[in-house]
C-alpha cells in the first residue's frame, strides 16, 4: 500500500528539541519531494517547504527558514522535521506529504496522518 | 511571496446545489493551481491539480478552472460528504502557497 506514516504526538516543553518523522511506503522514496505543512488547529494550511530525498536538496518557505530543519534517510525511506529550540508557537498539527513538483507538476497528491506536537511549559 | 485569496470564507449550501468557490492569486500562477478538500481530524485529500485535472478516485461533480490569477472550483450536485473545508495552493517548482480555505456548510 502506498503511505505515509507519521510518528506520534509529542508533548514538549519550551527551548527543548525535536525530530518528528515520516516514513514512505509502496512507491520509490526517491523519486518524489516531501513537503511539510503545518496546521495550527482550527486554522488553516501552511506551507513550510520541501525536501528532494535523493539529494536532500530543501526549499523552504521564507517563514520557516530558519526555524525548522528538513532531512531523510534513504536507507529507511523516511523524512524528518526537526526543531532545535521549540517555541509555544510551534504548537500545530504536522503534515508530510508527496510531491512531484519538477517532473509531473503534481501537488501533495499523498499525505501523512499529521503528527500533533504540543508545547506547553 | 505568491499571496492567495479565497472566496467566500463560508458557503451555507443544501444537498443539490451547484457550488462555486473562487481562488484569486497575487500574480500569474499559468495553471499551477491545486484544490484539496479537508474533513475535520483528517489530512487534506488533493481534487485538482494543474487548474483543471481531476485527481485520479475523485467524483466527477468536481471540477476546475482558471489559469493566470483567478481560478474556481466547482462542485455539481453538493453531496452530504462534500461538506467539508476546501483550499486552494499555488505550486511552482520552488515555492507553494495555500488560501485561508472555504467552509462548505449544511444550508
Amino acid at each position: 500500500e502506498v503511505q505515509l506514516a507519521q510518528s506520534g504526538a509529542e508533548v514538549k516543553k519550551p527551548g527543548e528539541s525535536l525530530k518528528i518523522s515520516c516514513m514512505a511506503s509502496g512507491y520509490p522514496f526517491t523519486k518524489y519531494w516531501i513537503g511539510w505543512v503545518r496546521q495550527v488547529p482550527g486554522k488553516g494550511l501552511e506551507w513550510m517547504g520541501i525536501i528532494d530525498p535523493g539529494d536532500s536538496d530543501t526549499r523552504y518557505s521564507p517563514s520557516f527558514q530558519g526555524q525548522v530543519t528538513f532531512s531523510a534517510d534513504r536507507a529507511i525511506s523516511t523524512a524528518y522535521l526537526q526543531w532545535s529550540s521549540l517555541k509555544a508557537s510551534d504548537a500545530a498539527i504536522y503534515y508530510c506529504a508527496r510531491t512531484d513538483p519538477f517532473v509531473a507538476g503534481r501537488p501533495f497528491d499523498l499525505w501523512g496522518q499529521g503528527t500533533l506536537v504540543a508545547v506547553s511549559s | 511571496d505568491v499571496q492567495m485569496t479565497q472566496s467566500p470564507s463560508t458557503l451555507s449550501a443544501s444537498v443539490g446545489d451547484r457550488v462555486t468557490i473562487t481562488c484569486r492569486a497575487s500574480q500569474s500562477l499559468g495553471n499551477w493551481l491545486a484544490w484539496y478538500q479537508q474533513k475535520p481530524g483528517k489530512a487534506p485529500n488533493l481534487l485538482i491539480y494543474r487548474a483543471s485535472s481531476l485527481e485520479s478516485g475523485v467524483p466527477s461533480r468536481f471540477s476546475g478552472s482558471g489559469s493566470g490569477t483567478e481560478f474556481t472550483l466547482t462542485i455539481n450536485s453538493l453531496q452530504p460528504d462534500d461538506f467539508a473545508t476546501y483550499y486552494c495552493q499555488q505550486y511552482n517548482t520552488y515555492s507553494g502557497t495555500f488560501g485561508p480555505g472555504t467552509k462548505v456548510e449544511i444550508k
